[in-house]
């Protein structure tokens, strides 16, 4: 069974500071993992993906993560957070078979101050 | 760029009523995906259907469920006699297919209310 902690539910950061969202995952087999954003009242919109290709991933809106076995986990970063950052975001995990499910971790919603 | 598309975006229904949720998937993908997320809690998984059948659901998809993809458009999700914990907002995902490494995309949400 796969699962995934997404540790911190909030998050507060200053406009133009880093960003990090971390996320540890659960898998019995090497996993795709994602992270998604949700801004208010819309739906959830990928930011990037690990497919086993290279372990540093970028993404959109100059968000990357990088995969880390050892630790199971695939922290998101930005390097300097920007008013537009504010959004809810989820890491998921899914098998390699084409139907599998994504499993999602509780999600951690980004404040920005600025 | 293509999008999944969900409508209603907010359906109210009394408590024991059917109710249908719909979404036009991406055209040209083959595996469709429903999730629900309860106020405050986690998105989570329901049900898959691939070549107009079923290939995974969960143990919340149960015989109150249903999904049809009755045209080569619309996918929908039936919930034949709601409840008040049925009430969340409930995403529809199409995925490409043959590959795990493509991502599901999702659409906008419906907020099912049961009152």
């Amino acid at each position: 069974a796969q699962s995934v902690t997404q540790l911190g539910s909030h998050v507060s950061v200053s406009e133009g500071a880093l960003v990090l969202l971390r996320c540890n995952y659960s898998s019995s087999v090497p996993p795709y993992l994602f992270w998604y954003v949700q801004y208010p009242n819309q739906g959830l919109q990928l930011l990037l993906k690990y497919t086993s290709a290279a372990t540093l991933v970028k993404g959109i809106n100059g968000f990357e993560a990088e995969f880390k076995k050892s630790e199971t986990s695939f922290h998101l970063t930005k390097p300097s957070a920007h008013m537009s950052d504010a959004a809810e975001y989820f890491c998921a995990v899914s098998g390699k078979a084409a139907g599998n499910k994504l499993t999602f971790g509780g999600g951690t919603r980004v404040l920005v101050k600025p | 760029e293509p999008e999944v598309t969900q409508t209603p975006s907010h359906q109210v229904t009394q408590m024991g009523q059917e109710v249908i949720l719909r979404c036009v998937p991406i055209s040209n993908h083959l595996y469709f995906y429903w999730y629900r997320q309860i106020l405050g809690q986690k998105v989570e998984f329901l049900v898959s259907f691939y070549n107009n059948e079923i290939s995974e659901k969960s143990e919340i998809f149960d015989d109150q469920f249903s999904v049809e993809r009755p045209d080569g458009s619309n996918f929908t999700l039936k919930i034949r006699s709601t409840k008040l914990e049925d009430s969340a907002m409930y995403f529809c995902a199409s995925r490409e297919g043959s590959q795990g490494l493509q991502p599901q995309h999702f659409g906008d949400g419906t907020r099912l209310s049961i009152l």
